[in-house]
């Protein structure tokens, strides 16, 4: 059974990059037909999708954060990582980790709540 | 920037059928904008798979749940309605490389 699980601080001051890793357990991050995704939920509003890595390095990017936005994977360590700069309060959210397979987006770790303030 | 639409609210009585549906601004929703359908109640994280590429349950979903393609959106039906199904509803769809999230249903059991 795959299990992933964020980690990173939970407090983060503006301007400064957020950096969140995302562990994965019962099962290969190179597993061919899988994409490694991070999301995101603002206090109290809905999920957004954030961007998603292969572990061959491909990466695509929602257009709105792509210029902020950087995921990256360490195979050796079967974990990803988003990397997201410029920070402002817009950015304090519950940040998810999930796999999507064959459209399946069915293994999401539990979420780290990310505040940004000074 | 692609939008996906949902109904903001819906209210169904206890045992009855309601279905929410899920709509893209681009044209028209098909198999392959592989439709997952998630339930996220209050509190609690992450918010619960229930179907994906539009009509597949997941081990763990409900039978009263079902998810199909109808009048060019993915749709998700619960019949025989619990009041356990209080909950929130977001769509998820697939457009090419990007995932775009609905805003979610408020669904309320009344």
């Amino acid at each position: 059974q795959v299990q992933l699980q964020e980690s990173g601080p939970g407090l983060v001051k503006p301007s400064q990059t957020l950096s969140l890793t995302c562990t994965v357990s019962g099962g290969s991050i190179s597993s061919g037909g899988h994409y490694w995704n991070w999301i995101r939920q603002h206090p109290g509003k809905g999920l957004e999708w954030i961007g998603y890595i292969h572990y061959s390095g491909g990466t695509y990017y929602n257009p709105s954060l792509k210029s902020r936005v950087s995921i990256s994977v360490e195979l050796s360590k079967n974990q990803f990582s988003l990397k997201l700069d410029s920070v402002t309060a817009a950015d304090t959210a519950v940040y998810y980790c999930a796999r999507v397979g064959y459209g399946d987006f069915g293994y999401w770790g539990q979420g780290t709540l990310v505040t940004v303030s000074s | 920037q692609t939008v996906v639409t949902q109904e903001p609210s819906l209210t169904v009585s206890p045992g009855g059928t309601v279905t929410l549906t899920c709509a893209s601004s681009t044209g028209a929703v098909t198999s392959g904008s592989y439709p997952n359908w998630f339930q996220q109640k209050p509190g609690q994280t992450p918010p619960r798979p229930l179907i994906y590429s539009t009509s597949i349950k997941h081990s763990w979903t409900p039978a009263r749940f079902s998810g199909s393609l109808l009048g060019g959106k993915a749709a998700l039906t619960l019949s025989g309605v619990q009041p356990e199904d209080e909950a929130e509803y977001y769509c998820l769809l697939y457009f090419g490389g990007a995932w775009v999230f609905g805003g979610g249903t408020k669904l309320t059991v009344l």
